[in-house]
């Protein structure tokens, strides 16, 4: 079985502060991937990015990086110096190939304050 | 424009009416999905399908069908819905189950 948990419901900041958004994992595999998306007020999902099992580099883009430890099964989100646009649903999410299921987590709703 | 289609966008019906939810996808992908969302519970995967006329129970599959004829199609079909799967769905496709997703714009059922 394969199972994603993202403890924060929501969070909420004030403009430029920093945030971390946590994704915590289960799967007995060692094939799999993991994903974050963007829901914004809008509704819409956009996808953010996917790391593979096998690449622990942390990636950074822009404001934002990703800190993947498999060590604690965890891949955590960070905005840097949020704004009111990083203001969505964020949802983790898990795939092992072989199954062919993708599994998301709850989700965190982050409020940036202006 | 590489998109996935899903029509309606909102739906109202009654207990017991059959009903289909149309998904289509123009980007030649492999990977189609349903998933239901709820408030509290996130995303949950209904349905998916790893290539035409291959298709697979995902997390929450009961009172819910799908088919797979063609590539870029893969319809959701509620035959007897009940007020509990009033929800938000989205249909999504990838070139793999392991590459990044395509969302559709969702579906706000109402089944009342």
């Amino acid at each position: 079985a394969q199972k994603v948990t993202q403890a924060q419901t929501e969070i909420s900041v004030v403009e430029k502060e920093d945030v971390t958004l946590d994704c915590v994992y289960e799967t007995r595999d060692t094939t799999y991937y993991l994903f974050w998306y963007k829901q914004p007020p809008s509704g819409e999902l956009v996808f953010l990015i996917r790391r593979n099992s096998f690449d622990e580099q942390n990636e950074i883009s822009g404001r934002y990086s990703w800190n993947f430890q498999k060590s604690t099964s965890s891949f955590n989100f960070t905005i840097t110096a949020s704004q009111v646009v990083d203001s969505a649903v964020y949802f983790c999410a898990l795939v092992v190939t072989s199954y062919g299921k993708l599994t998301f987590g709850q989700g965190t709703i982050l409020t940036v304050h202006p | 424009e590489a998109q996935v289609t899903q029509n309606p966008r909102y739906l109202i019906t009654v207990t017991g009416k059959k009903l289909t939810v149309t998904c289509s996808q123009n980007m030649n992908h492999e990977y189609m999905s349903w998933y239901r969302q709820d408030p509290g519970l996130g995303l949950r995967q209904i349905y998916y399908s790893m290539n035409v006329e291959v298709t697979d129970k995902g997390d929450v599959p009961e009172g819910y069908k799908v088919s797979r004829k063609e590539k870029r199609n893969f319809p959701l079909i509620l035959e007897s819905p009940s007020p509990n799967q009033t929800s938000l769905y989205f249909c999504a496709s990838s070139f793999r189950v392991d590459t990044e997703a395509f969302f559709g714009q969702g579906t706000r059922l109402t089944v009342v």
